[in-house]
């Protein structure tokens, strides 16, 4: 899988928008990007994924650059309540015959510390 | 619609006790997972399953066991209990997504288990 850094903490004020960078420079062609966050000691939750598109749900938009070396996240109207730890997560599409052994598995790393501030 | 549902939610145990964590969800999941998360930490993956009567190994199994008779259990053993076992748990099932091959994670509310 390929290793994705992310700045381990950031600010952002209430309402503006949050833009949460990734980067994963070693990934490959069949890997997706998925965004998760966990608000304290709750479970994480799932946001949003791509693969080489640009993605937006109710929640989030995820921008991927061309060359899928780098992704952001964007909360376009932060509010407190999205303080939380984002993980920023590559990872291979699941095959679609097999039972998956490989593809279904995430690894969390540390994330971005995001704090909303009033 | 429950999702993912873990119990107990919080428990303390002595060294060398041994107990089990029970999750469930409702969502026909064919995946399940088992993460650990120290403080400040990452999660970690304890074991998985990729479907009734499955399991297999994630990154830290060692001192875990799992059984998945049912497909929406998956049930966490920890045999005899060690204080570097004390941690919040975290269960999750996914599906992969149709025509895409992405598999999102529904997390339950974790189980944080004191090891004396």
């Amino acid at each position: 899988d390929a290793k994705t850094t992310q700045p381990p903490s950031m600010d952002c004020a209430e309402g503006r928008a949050a833009n949460l960078p990734c980067n994963h420079s070693t990934i490959s062609g069949n890997e997706y990007v998925y965004w998760y966050r966990q608000i304290h000691s709750q479970g994480p939750q799932y946001i949003i994924h791509g693969l080489k598109n640009n993605e937006t749900n109710e929640m989030a938009s995820l921008i991927i650059t061309e060359d899928r070396k780098s992704s952001t996240l964007i909360l376009p109207h932060a509010t407190l309540r999205d303080t939380a730890v984002y993980y920023c997560i590559v990872r291979v599409a699941s095959g679609p015959q097999e039972k998956e052994t490989s593809g279904s598995r995430l690894t969390f790393g540390e994330g971005t510390q995001l704090t909303v501030n009033p | 619609n429950a999702g993912v549902t873990q119990t107990p939610k919080f428990r303390v145990l002595k060294t060398g006790q041994s107990m089990t964590l029970l999750c469930a969800q409702d969502m026909n999941h064919e995946y399940m997972y088992w993460y650990r998360q120290d403080p400040g930490m990452g999660l970690r993956l304890i074991h998985y399953s990729v479907g009734e009567g499955t399991t297999a190994k994630g990154e830290v199994p060692d001192g875990y066991n799992v059984s998945r008779l049912k497909k929406q259990n998956f049930l966490l053993g920890l045999e005899s209990a060690a204080p570097s076992q004390t941690s919040v748990y975290f269960c999750a099932s996914s599906i992969r997504l149709a025509g895409t091959g992405a598999n999102v994670l529904t997390f339950g509310a974790g189980s944080r288990l004191t090891v004396l």
